[in-house]
């Protein structure tokens, strides 16, 4: 099955500073790649997806990146926010299944 | 629309004794997932439905662990009896069709096993 390895676990980082999470995946038949934040108390919250015929997407402070011939994908945060404290998944799926990494836990220090 | 919806809460029992979660997911929503939670890990799927029948359940321990998802709405999953192991929050999740990754996950019921 996937193996979806995360990195860091936890990432402190300045108000207005940029964020980087890393995940590499095992099996090159996943094709698609979400991301997910979690607050605490609630469930994951897709943020940003993206699939394998792509190598980058953007939304506002949001980006990922996509190696597929090294089978990692990252997500960056730019201008980083108070509000973007909280823990960050990402997965991998083939047709239906997603394989979630362990988590990043995010700090934005004011 | 309204989200996902799981209950309870929390919940706290001890060891051997048996649990029972509903989940309620996104109207229309024709596939159903729960995932399991454990703190410090990402979640692990347990089983996913579509409509009413079991499409995955390979990763579900079936000695204690069973789930249905009766008329193809709502769902329970029921822990008999529990284990120390089994203390995690357990997440209800759907998506519109079976082979959509727009999963919409509920917020969860965390269980605490003494």
């Amino acid at each position: 099955g996937e193996n979806v390895e995360q990195h860091p676990s936890t990432l402190s980082v300045q108000e207005g500073d940029s964020a980087v999470i890393k995940c590499t995946y095992s099996d090159s038949a996943s094709n698609y790649f979400p991301w997910y934040k979690q607050e605490l108390g609630k469930g994951p919250q897709l943020i940003i997806d993206i699939r394998s015929n792509v190598g980058e997407k953007k939304d506002q402070r949001i980006a990922v990146t996509l190696n597929k011939t090294a089978k990692h994908f990252s997500l960056h945060i730019t201008e980083t926010q108070p509000e973007d404290s909280a823990v960050y998944f990402c997965a991998a799926a083939d047709d239906y299944k997603l394989s979630f990494g362990a988590g990043t836990t995010v700090t934005v220090r004011a | 629309e309204a989200g996902v919806a799981q209950s309870p809460r929390y919940k706290i029992i001890e060891k051997r004794q048996s649990v029972a979660f509903w989940c309620n997911p996104i109207s229309g929503h024709a596939t159903l997932y729960w995932y399991q939670q454990i703190l410090g890990q990402g979640p692990k799927l347990l089983i996913q439905f579509q409509n009413n029948g079991v499409v995955d359940d390979s990763q579900l321990p079936k000695d204690r662990f069973s789930a249905e998802r009766l008329k193809g709405v709502d769902s329970t999953l029921k822990i008999q009896p529990a284990k120390l192991e089994d203390s995690a929050v357990y997440l209800c999740a759907s998506s519109p069709t079976e082979g959509s990754l727009a999963y919409t996950f509920g917020s969860g019921t965390r269980l605490t096993v003494v």
